[in-house]
């Protein structure tokens, strides 16, 4: 069965980075995409970005431009998001998603990441 | 700036039916924008509800439908059950890669 499993809850400082990681499962990774979708306490849902696994192509939040990254190890069947210059303001929980063509399909459990001083 | 417009709140009675709408802040939504609709319970990950205006996903009830309602994309609950109440998100794609999520409707059964 598919699975998408993120990695842990994370404590970061303002100005550092984090790296969340999505590792996938039961199917060919590489035959579908992964979105990064996030959401803030008591907020709705935000789109991050996209990336092919297929060859890495990447589209991303025009708000997160310059901060963000999006990368994928073939190898590992595992998707990764860095996102830079931590704020306050990116305290959120951060999804990944199986992306089918277009839309998500499957969702990881999320991952809490706090910045705070 | 593209903005996806959803009602913030709905309510509906145990067993009735209620109509979700998701629109364009300029522009009507069309089938080409592929709108997928999510449900979403409190500390739990989003569920795929309905994807390309009118497929439903996997194991979701057939109670739940999607449409093209005029110029907006429409979730339709018939039969709303207790665990119905959740939070709806409307996604619309916008081609290349893209994608713009609705503000999320929260929808009370009472």
């Amino acid at each position: 069965q598919v699975q998408l499993v993120q990695s842990g809850a994370e404590v970061k400082k303002p100005g550092a980075s984090v790296k969340v990681s999505c590792k996938a499962s039961g199917y060919t990774f590489t035959s579908y995409g992964i979105s990064w979708v996030r959401q803030a306490p008591g907020q709705g849902l935000e789109w991050m970005g996209w990336i092919s696994a297929y060859n890495g192509n990447t589209n991303y939040a025009q708000k997160l431009q310059g901060r963000v990254t999006m990368t994928t190890d073939t190898s590992t069947s595992t998707a990764y998001m860095e996102l830079r210059s931590l704020r306050s303001d990116d305290t959120a929980v951060y999804y990944c998603a199986r992306t089918s063509k277009q839309y998500y399909d499957y969702w990881g459990q999320g991952t809490l990441v706090t910045v705070s001083s | 700036q593209t903005v996806v417009t959803q009602e913030p709140s709905f309510s509906v009675s145990p067993g009735g039916t209620v109509t979700l709408t998701c629109g364009l802040s300029s522009g009507s939504v069309s089938t080409s924008y592929y709108p997928s609709w999510y449900q979403q319970t409190p500390g739990q990950a989003p569920r795929t509800l309905i994807y390309s205006t009118n497929t439903r996903s996997s194991g979701v009830p057939d109670r739940f439908s999607g449409s093209i309602l005029g110029n907006k994309a429409a979730l339709t609950i018939t039969g709303a059950q207790a665990d119905d109440e959740s939070d709806y998100y409307c996604v619309l794609y916008m081609g290349s890669g893209r994608w713009v999520f609705g503000g999320g409707t929260k929808l009370t059964v009472l």
